[in-house]
This record gives C-alpha cells, structure tokens and sequence, in this order.
C-alpha cells in the first residue's frame, strides 16, 4: 500500500522553513526520501530506521516513528537548490530493497 | 552521477512492438531495481534482482520480464506494448538489499 504524502505542494520564500510528511499503514522497516528535480533521476537524501531515530543532512533532518508509521522530513532556511519533488519511500522488510513510493511532495522556492 | 548507466537514453517506438532497456549498476553493487515514473502513477516499483536473482516483484505486467546477468547488468524487457507503457523507467542499484538506492538518468519510452 502506497504511503501518502502530505502537503502535496509547498511554496516557500528562500530561509523559510517546511515540513513534509509521509504516512504509512503498514509496519515499517525503514523510511527513505528522495528528492528529484524536473528531468532528472531521485536523489537519495537520507535512510531512517525503525527505532525512533533522526537523522540530519545539512540543513535537512527528518524523523520515523515508529509507533505510527511516519516520518517527517524538515527543511531549515530553505536555498532555492531545495526545490523539487520529495518522495518517501517506505520499506517493510530489510530482506528487498522494494520500496513504495509515497505520492510526492512538490517544494517550490522562491527568491 | 550516480554511477548507474542506463540505455538507451530515449526510445521511441510504436504500439504492439517490444523493446529492451538496458542497465549496469554502480562497480560493487549486486541488487538492481526497476521503476516505472509516468505523470499519474509516481514512481512505481517493478521488480529487483539480486546477485543474479530476482528478489522482489511489484504490480509488473505480465508482458514485461526481467533479468540479471552474471555481469550483474539487467535489462528489461517490454512487449507488446501500448500508448500507456509511455513513461520513465528507472534503473536504481545498491551494495544489499534495504540499503540506499542510486538511481541510474532512466530511459524514457514514448509509444506512438
């Protein structure tokens, strides 16, 4: 089952911050997002494991609860290089690398 | 570069024709993943092979089939195909299985 995505769309100002959230109905192995630019291929941003952990890169963190199946992704002081579409990609099992994609979350930043 | 090559870049081919695309994962990496992107369905997984072997599968048609190759390269082969096989396909490898996916430029498929 797909895992759904949430806002769909972001409009932000540059050094703004966002918030983009993934929800899934099934018990999670892991979480992993990716942001792709128009044309091009996803780009792996970061993996969160079950256990509650968060993670950082840069100015971008994300968190996975357990408990509820989600994960949230946050993006601090926003550079016009973060626009793009996110997607969560959720893993029930570390034996397959099948991962489900959420929807996408389009993230649109502006000067 | 992810260092995931695929091929051909575009393709363009008409309605009840078979096509194969073509990957090689990145040097060490024996998982190798298939996606399907179309503009109403996001990025769809297909089917993975590891080592050599197939290891997980998604909603893939029965037209399409994969393979893994001693090499460790895989192709994906699409036939019989219709207007609304038109998408990105995506080619994506990594060391294990569970671990983080690099994903090749992709091939897209355009069906007249």
């Amino acid at each position: 089952q797909q895992p759904v995505q949430s806002p769909q769309a972001v409009i932000l100002r540059e050094g703004e911050d966002a918030v983009i959230n993934c929800s899934s109905s099934k018990a999670l192995y892991s979480v992993h997002w990716y942001r792709q630019k128009h044309g091009e291929a996803p780009v792996f941003l970061m993996i969160l494991l079950k256990g509650g952990e968060q993670k950082g890169h840069d100015k971008i963190s994300a968190s996975f609860n357990e408990k509820k199946q989600q994960s949230s992704l946050y993006l601090t002081a926003s550079q016009l290089s973060y626009s793009g579409t996110y997607f969560c990609g959720t893993l029930v099992s570390g034996n397959t690398g099948k991962l489900i994609f959420g929807q996408g979350t389009t993230l649109q930043v502006k000067p | 570069d992810s260092g995931v090559t695929q091929t051909p870049k575009h393709l363009i081919t008409a309605t009840g024709q078979r096509v194969t695309l073509r990957c090689s994962p990145r040097s060490g990496d024996l998982s190798v993943y298939w996606y399907q992107q179309s503009l109403d369905q996001g990025l769809q997984f297909l089917i993975q092979y590891y080592n050599g072997e197939e290891r997980a599968k998604g909603n893939i048609l029965e037209r399409f089939s994969a393979q893994q190759f001693p090499d460790l390269h895989s192709e994906l082969n699409l036939s019989s195909l219709e207007l609304g096989d038109s998408a990105l396909y995506f080619c994506a490898s990594s060391d294990f299985p569970g671990s983080q996916q690099f994903f090749g430029p992709g091939t897209r498929l355009t069906v007249l």
